[in-house]
């Protein structure tokens, strides 16, 4: 059974820095692009980034990239986002996402998502 | 950067059939993917490549893409059918996932 679970979310200041974990099991993570996915509260999908098979392929989102980044470590089965510089903006239920193949494709699977919360 | 639009909400009465349009410039020569997102629940892969269903997804459950708008057809509606439904594609020529804004069906 294909399970994904994100940590490392909680409320944190403007400006400061969090780094999103996710847990992958019941599949070769290895064989997949995985992705971050978000949901302002009330809000619809935004898609944030995207990593593939061996990380040699990674984008971002117009609203995060500069400030997110993301990783993968397929000895830990684990995908990571490591996000700098913190906006109320970026306040969201964070969805971590398995695709359906080795590159960018569509989402097979979804965890069920770490809250970020962003205020003073 | 590509546009996918949606409408904000649809209503239907159970039973009959519930059409979600999601348009886009020439989203025809785009592969289309479909989630459904129930309350407070993660989404779920309801229709993939335009029209493919995964196991599990009711037959009741279809998908079209010709020209600028791609269409999920819900046959007999059924009140567990309520819920939020996004579309997806892949642009290549931006290496960006996009969602459409999502439409609410509502089941009256």
């Amino acid at each position: 059974e294909v399970q994904l679970v994100e940590s490392g979310g909680g409320l944190v200041q403007p400006g400061r820095s969090l780094r999103l974990s996710c847990a992958a099991s019941g599949f070769t993570f290895d064989d997949y692009a995985m992705h971050w996915v978000r949901q302002a509260p009330g809000k619809g999908l935004e898609w944030v980034s995207g990593i593939n098979w061996n990380s040699g392929s990674i984008a971002y989102a117009d609203s995060v990239k500069g400030r997110f980044t993301i990783s993968r470590d397929n000895a830990k089965n684990s995908l990571y986002l490591q996000m700098n510089s913190l906006r109320p903006e970026d306040t969201a239920l964070y969805y971590c996402a398995k695709d359906i193949s080795g590159d960018p494709d569509y989402f097979h699977y979804w965890g069920q998502g770490t809250l970020v919360t962003v205020s003073s | 950067s590509y546009v996918l639009t949606q409408a904000t909400s649809v209503s239907v009465a159970p039973g009959q059939t519930a059409r979600i349009t999601c348009g886009g410039n020439n989203i025809g020569s785009k592969s289309v993917h479909w989630y459904q997102q129930r309350p407070g629940q993660a989404p779920v892969l309801v229709v993939y490549d335009d029209s493919d269903r995964p196991s599990g997804i009711p037959a009741r459950f279809s998908g079209f893409n010709s020209g600028n708008t791609a269409t999920l057809t819900i046959s007999w509606v059924e009140a567990g059918d309520e819920a939020d439904y996004y579309c997806q594609v892949w642009d290549s020529s931006s290496d960006h996932v996009v969602f459409g804004g999502g439409t609410k069906l509502t089941v009256l």
